[in-house]
């Protein structure tokens, strides 16, 4: 059971627009909120997280949108740059024994 | 400062072998995990380690996959017997606790034939 869902699977943009990535989670107690970018060949590394008492988070290009009622929140990169094109990890996480879990990634290609 | 260090880098095992692969993780963490990263699940949680104390088990792996944490600063996972269906990209990551940010090493890459 995949406790952490995200969409789409791949996506595409052109330079200069804005990608939307999404995702989801079924526990309501989880209350913190990373996301993680993969580039081809190295590590995952943190881009930006979020915790429930915000709705918004941002940090230069990068914006975390969070519906906490709808359990949902997205990743907004505006302006975006071929070298933005890497795999990025919604993963959610509570302070207790369990560790933080993971969705599945979202692959995208910026195109010059 | 060090980050988190895995070996090997890359292992190719016949189907049946036993392998182990190793993890350091930074210098001071409490925290350490094992994922397993592939195309279709992403990052699944294989083991977490609070204090060297097993924590959590990814529940689909316990039969084959045991991961053991004997030192603060060193950590295995062992892959018995292999099967081709393990093919993946292993990744141990380590953090001062929860709720704050991972680090994670380079992977290992196992291929299994």
């Amino acid at each position: 059971q995949q406790q952490v869902r995200q969409s789409p699977q791949s996506l595409t943009v052109w330079e200069g627009e804005t990608a939307i990535l999404n995702c989801s989670y079924e526990d309501s107690t989880f209350d913190y909120f990373p996301w993680y970018r993969l580039f081809p060949g190295e590590s995952p590394a943190l881009l930006i997280a979020i915790r429930p008492v915000s709705n918004k988070k941002e940090d230069g290009r990068f914006t975390i949108f969070f519906n906490k009622r709808e359990k949902k929140l997205s990743l907004h990169i505006t302006d975006s740059q071929p070298g933005d094109s890497a795999t990025y990890f919604c993963a959610a996480s509570r302070n207790n024994n369990n560790a933080p879990r993971f969705g599945a990634g979202t692959k995208l290609t910026v195109k010059p | 400062d060090a980050g988190v260090t895995q070996t090997p880098r890359h292992e190719v095992a016949e189907k049946g072998q036993t392998i182990i692969l190793k993890c350091e993780p930074v210098s001071g963490h409490n925290d350490l995990f094992w994922y397993r990263q592939t195309k279709i699940q992403g990052l699944e949680l294989l083991s977490y380690f609070r204090s060297k104390s097993l924590m959590e088990d990814g529940g689909a792996f316990k039969d084959r996959f045991k991961a053991e944490m004997l030192n603060s600063s060193f950590s295995t996972l062992k892959i018995q017997p292999t099967e081709p269906k393990d093919s993946a990209v292993y990744l141990c990551a380590s953090s001062l606790g929860l709720g704050v940010e991972q680090y994670f090493g380079p992977g290992t890459r196992l291929t299994v034939l």
